[in-house]
């Protein structure tokens, strides 16, 4: 089976502070995503990585940096944590399309909350 | 941008009833996906349907799709308590390197 760990299910920050999210998955996947999830709003994209090195704006990136060295690891850095930065975050990966997309696995997210 | 809208937004039923959830998106598609989250937990993949396909089952789950209503349903049936969940919808154009647009989701309650 598959397997997306995120380093922390639950983190405390302050704002102002510079956070760094950790994803790893085991089963070199090319794709891998960011997303954070809130009440009412469902989950949004916020970066996504095609491979090494490259990397993709999703749908609100702003304030939100990415980071993908090694194929099986990708970082998502807040610049500077702000209070509305306090949501759940989710990471998933998958393999490369096939003509139709690839289902995505999803870690157990972090739930970051900025004070 | 949403895509996907799901309907209803909860649904509470009793176990050994079926559930069926709705999903309407607004652009052409190549998939379409169903998720599902327990509480506190990331996404599980269920099942996933073609755009030239039109029924698909996989055990207890039955996942239809109508491309001329830009609509598909998800049918759980005889629904169990450890059935309850957020279900979501998520739509793939099939490029844009996997990119896929979920739905809000519905909240399913299954009682004992």
């Amino acid at each position: 089976d598959v397997k997306v760990t995120q380093s922390s299910r639950y983190l405390v920050k302050r704002t102002g502070e510079k956070v760094f999210l950790e994803c790893v998955q085991d089963m070199d996947h090319e794709n891998m995503f960011w997303y954070r999830q809130d009440p009412g709003l469902g989950l949004r994209l916020i970066y996504f990585s095609y491979d090494v090195k490259m990397k993709e704006k999703g749908d609100i990136p702003e304030g939100y940096s990415v980071s993908r060295e090694k194929k099986e690891r990708f970082s998502l850095i807040l610049e500077s944590a702000s209070t509305n930065q306090t949501s759940m975050y989710l990471c998933a990966s998958s393999l490369v399309n096939m003509g139709y997309n690839q289902p995505q696995h999803f870690g157990d997210g972090t739930r970051l909350s900025i004070l | 941008s949403q895509q996907g809208e799901e309907d209803p937004q909860a649904l509470s039923i009793q176990e050994g009833e079926n559930a069926t959830m709705n999903c309407s998106y607004k652009t052409s598609i190549n998939n379409l996906q169903w998720y599902r989250q327990n509480s506190g937990r990331g996404l599980v993949h269920l099942i996933l349907i073609r755009s030239n396909e039109r029924e698909k089952h996989s055990g207890r789950l039955r996942v239809t799709l109508d491309t001329s209503k830009k609509s598909s349903s998800l049918l759980i049936t005889a629904s169990r308590a450890a059935d309850t969940a957020s279900y979501f919808c998520a739509t793939g154009g099939g490029t844009s390197y996997g990119k896929l647009t979920f739905g809000q989701g519905t909240i399913l309650t299954v009682h004992p």
